[in-house]
């Protein structure tokens, strides 16, 4: 089975901090993504990487940045948090060939004070 | 970006069988279409995925009709475990995932 392993189920962070959300995979999937998910706005895409140092913005990559050093981590960065990133945050993974299925990790709950 | 309207919330009794239609008037012609299921406190779960006309699964069916502009899911005689938040996904690659707001279905007894 795949598994898709967040750092933190909860985290809770200062207004200004810089905080760190970390991803890994073990399926040796190419793709990976973060999103974002809010009550009422669903999952949305913040950034994806398709490769080893390879990232792209999705559809709010304000206020966020990514970083992928290695194929099975993928970390996102919140370089001064803010309390509207207070959300809940998923990551998952995919090969990279088309429309395959994304796996998700449990989530991170965060919430900044 | 193809973007996906299914209703906010749908209720069912245990047992019956239940629809889960997604609009998506903008799909593009690479497309594919997938429903993913997400229970509180964990993250989406892959369910079933289909280009056009019909796929089934253990768990599901998928509709989709030869203009491709909607979608529905089919889950029969659900169960109260099957209460859960369902979500339409349209797009190729990773840059074109839209996902809906979901629909929370309620099964009760």
């Amino acid at each position: 089975d795949v598994k898709v392993t967040q750092s933190s189920r909860y985290l809770v962070k200062r207004t200004g901090e810089k905080v760190f959300l970390e991803c890994v995979q073990d399926m040796d999937h190419e793709n990976m993504f973060w999103y974002r998910q809010d009550p009422g706005l669903g999952l949305r895409l913040i950034y994806f990487s398709y490769d080893v140092k390879m990232k792209e913005k999705g559809d709010i990559p304000e206020g966020y940045s990514v970083s992928r050093e290695k194929k099975e981590r993928f970390s996102l960065i919140l370089e001064s948090a803010s309390t509207n990133q207070t959300s809940m945050y998923l990551c998952a993974s995919s090969f990279f060939r088309p429309n395959q299925p994304q796996h998700f990790g449990d989530g991170t709950r965060l919430s900044i004070l | 970006l193809a973007k996906t309207t299914q209703p906010i919330s749908m209720d069912s009794y245990e047992g019956q069988e239940v629809n889960i239609t997604c609009s998506h008037n903008n799909i593009a012609t690479n497309d594919y279409i997938t429903w993913y299921q997400q229970f509180p406190s964990q993250g989406p779960r892959f369910i079933i995925q289909g280009y056009k006309t019909k796929v089934t699964n253990e768990v599901a069916s998928l509709f989709i009709p030869a203009d491709r502009k909607s979608s529905t899911l089919s889950l029969p005689r659900v169960s109260l475990s099957d209460t859960a938040v369902y979500y339409c996904l349209v797009g190729g690659t990773a840059s074109k995932l839209t996902f809906g707001t979901g629909t929370r279905l309620q099964v009760t007894l």
